[in-house]
């Protein structure tokens, strides 16, 4: 199993312009989320998938849109990337939202500057 | 709302040494505890979870942790570092019934020769 999978691991853009990042994970888990990692602030959730059609606001999704593709794909878009979005983005998913054991699983992380 | 604080965003530590990362947290109602750590250009992997039971958890490569309710504590701990556990380690914490993740900025592991 490759657990969770994150598409591209680095990109460069110009203010302005568009992109999707992509995430799969082949665990057969329901909930799927997107963070970003800021040097001192930790991770902050963007958005969360708790199932498949389903999507919610995390703490700061502004800026961003998400899409749950199916079970296995949850996508991030920027649709007019900003200097303040250069960041690394983490993917994770988990078996059962809300269950007590949940435990979440991190991808590798995409490396996002904005020019 | 819940809330995490890492005290010290860096723990420079000797080989062999004994070393401590805290962690408290602060919520009105009870939560799930959580250590994850990052080593250099990876994402995060779980090191031991709080659910409930007893305060003392063990976790992988030789970590282990401490829930202190009346303190709302959750320390990592381990008896003696390596250079490879040189990271950066996130303490989380979540309300049950809820699926979200609250995590503190982070500590970084330094570990020398």
């Amino acid at each position: 199993n490759a657990g969770v999978t994150q598409t591209p691991k680095f990109q460069v853009l110009k203010t302005g312009q568009s992109m999707t990042l992509q995430c799969a994970q082949d665990m057969n888990h329901n909930s799927m989320y997107w963070y970003r990692q800021d040097p001192g602030m930790g991770l902050r959730l963007i958005y969360y998938s708790a199932s498949e059609g389903t999507t919610d606001k995390g703490e700061v999704p502004n800026g961003y849109n998400v899409s749950r593709l199916n079970k296995r794909e949850f996508s991030l878009r920027l649709e007019s990337a900003a200097p303040s979005q250069t960041s690394v983005y983490f993917c994770a998913s988990s078996q059962q939202e809300k269950s007590s054991t949940d435990t979440q699983y991190f991808g590798p992380g995409t490396r996002l500057t904005v020019l | 709302a819940q809330s995490v604080t890492q005290l010290d965003s860096q723990v420079p530590v000797f080989e062999e040494a004994p070393v401590e990362l805290r962690c408290n947290y602060s919520s009105s109602v009870s939560v799930y505890l959580f250590w994850y750590v990052q080593y250099p250009n990876q994402g995060l992997q779980l090191l031991l979870k709080y659910l409930s039971g007893s305060t003392l958890v063990k976790g992988i490569n030789g970590f282990e942790a401490e829930f202190n309710k009346s303190q709302t504590s959750f320390h990592l701990r381990k008896p003696s570092v390596h250079i490879s556990d040189t990271a950066e380690y996130f303490c989380a914490v979540r309300t049950p019934g809820y699926s979200t993740l609250t995590f503190g900025k982070g500590t970084m592991l330094l570990v020398s020769p």
